[in-house]
Order: C-alpha cells, then sequence, then structure tokens
C-alpha cells in the first residue's frame, strides 16, 4: 500500500525568508503524481502544485517550488519570501496513475511570524 | 463559476443517530470523491463516483456507511447508527473526469460532524 510521511508536524518562518517542508512516499508504482494541498482555517483544500512522476524537471508555481527525488522518495516544498497568507496546514498527497484516490500525509502547520 | 459546496457546514447528533452530508460538486464534474479526515490527520479516501456509480468504495469504513449520486450530479454520503469515532470532518471533491489520467479534484469547505 502506497503512504505518505510528513516528519514535521509543526514549522514556523519569519515573513519574507524560506521554508522547506519535506515529504516521503512509499511506492512500488513508477507513473503517479505528487501534490502539495493547503489547508486554511477555512477548511476547504486548495492545490498549490503537483509533480508528475515521469518528469525530471521541478515543479514550480511562482513563489512555490519542489524537490522531487524519485530515488530517494521525497518530495519536498520550497516557499520563497513567506506571507501571512501562506499560514495554513501543507498536505502532501500521492496518487498512482491508475487509481482515483489521493493518499495524504499528516499535515504539517506552517505558522508565519511579522 | 460555484466551487464545491457542502451542506450542512456543521453538525451535531447524538450517537446512535442517522445522518446525511450533501455534496453539490462543480457543474459538469462526472467525478465525485469523499474523504473523512479526522483530527489532527490528513484526508481519507472514502468513495469514489463517476457518474451515477461508485467506482471505487475500498475507503468506506464499514456498512453503516453508504453513499448516493442518483442523478450523477449530487451526492449523499450516509452515516448510520452513528458512533463517537464518526466525529471528523468530511471532504467532498469533484474532477471534470475520473480515469487514469490526471484530473484536479477541486475541494467543498466539508461537514464537521460531531457525534456525542
Amino acid at each position: 500500500a502506497q503512504t505518505v510521511t510528513q516528519s514535521q508536524p509543526e514549522m514556523s518562518v519569519q515573513e519574507a525568508e524560506t521554508v522547506t517542508l519535506s515529504c516521503t512516499y512509499d511506492t512500488s508504482e513508477s507513473d503517479y503524481y505528487l501534490f502539495w494541498y493547503k489547508q486554511p482555517p477555512s477548511r476547504q483544500m486548495i492545490l498549490v502544485i503537483r509533480q508528475e512522476a515521469y518528469k525530471q524537471q521541478n515543479a514550480t508555481e511562482n513563489r512555490f517550488s519542489v524537490n522531487f527525488q524519485k530515488a530517494a522518495k521525497s518530495f519536498s516544498l520550497k516557499i520563497s519570501d513567506s506571507q501571512l497568507g501562506d499560514a495554513a496546514m501543507y498536505f502532501c498527497a500521492y496518487k498512482f496513475q491508475g487509481a482515483q484516490k489521493l493518499v495524504f500525509g499528516q499535515g504539517t502547520r506552517l505558522t508565519i511570524n511579522p | 463559476g460555484a466551487g464545491v459546496s457542502q451542506t450542512p457546514s456543521n453538525k451535531v447528533t447524538e450517537k446512535g443517530k442517522y445522518v446525511e452530508l450533501r455534496c453539490d460538486p462543480i457543474s459538469g464534474h462526472t467525478a465525485l470523491y469523499w474523504y473523512r479526515q479526522s483530527l489532527g490527520q490528513g484526508p481519507e479516501f472514502l468513495i469514489y463516483f463517476q457518474g451515477t456509480g461508485a467506482a471505487d468504495d475500498s475507503g468506506l469504513p464499514n456498512d453503516r456507511f453508504f453513499a448516493v449520486r442518483p442523478e450523477g450530479s449530487v451526492s449523499t454520503l450516509k452515516i448510520q447508527r452513528t458512533e463517537r469515532g464518526d466525529s471528523a470532518v468530511y471532504l467532498c471533491a469533484s474532477s471534470l473526469r475520473g480515469g487514469g489520467t490526471y484530473n484536479e479534484q477541486f475541494f467543498g469547505p466539508g461537514t464537521r460532524l460531531t457525534v456525542l
């Protein structure tokens, strides 16, 4: 079974600084997708960034970028120039290409200090 | 356009009661998903609909849980004989299609269920 592990229950960063959230996963599949979702107090999950496993190039979306290490099964999220609005729970998620369900990690609570 | 909506936003019930949670997906989305998020945890998959049929219900924890989507749009998650352990946020998501290719899942705000 696929599993996703986020080893950092909480992280904090100063506004305008850079922070990296860690995620590891376990799968025997070769074709899959990885995601980072943001969940603010409103509870609505918002997709931040996604990575296709077959792509070697790391995905980037504005201030958000990932470090995808397929062999190590590691998928970290880097947030540059942190803003107060970035404060939320962040979830790493996995989806096998042949399946529909997302498998989520336990989440990391990110606090931004002004 | 409107996003995924879920009603009620919060539901408090007593142990042993029956509850229904409703999800309105984004118009035109054929795939619909239910997840359960317990306190301090990530969401866990419950069931996936493609159109009117439940294509994958492997995440339903037991036969007290049942979901329907009779017209391929609105879905209702039904929980019989609720237990305190059913307390969680129930999230619904929809995507344009299902299938093996990537289709972004758009989430609703969830229903917080509290079983006393």
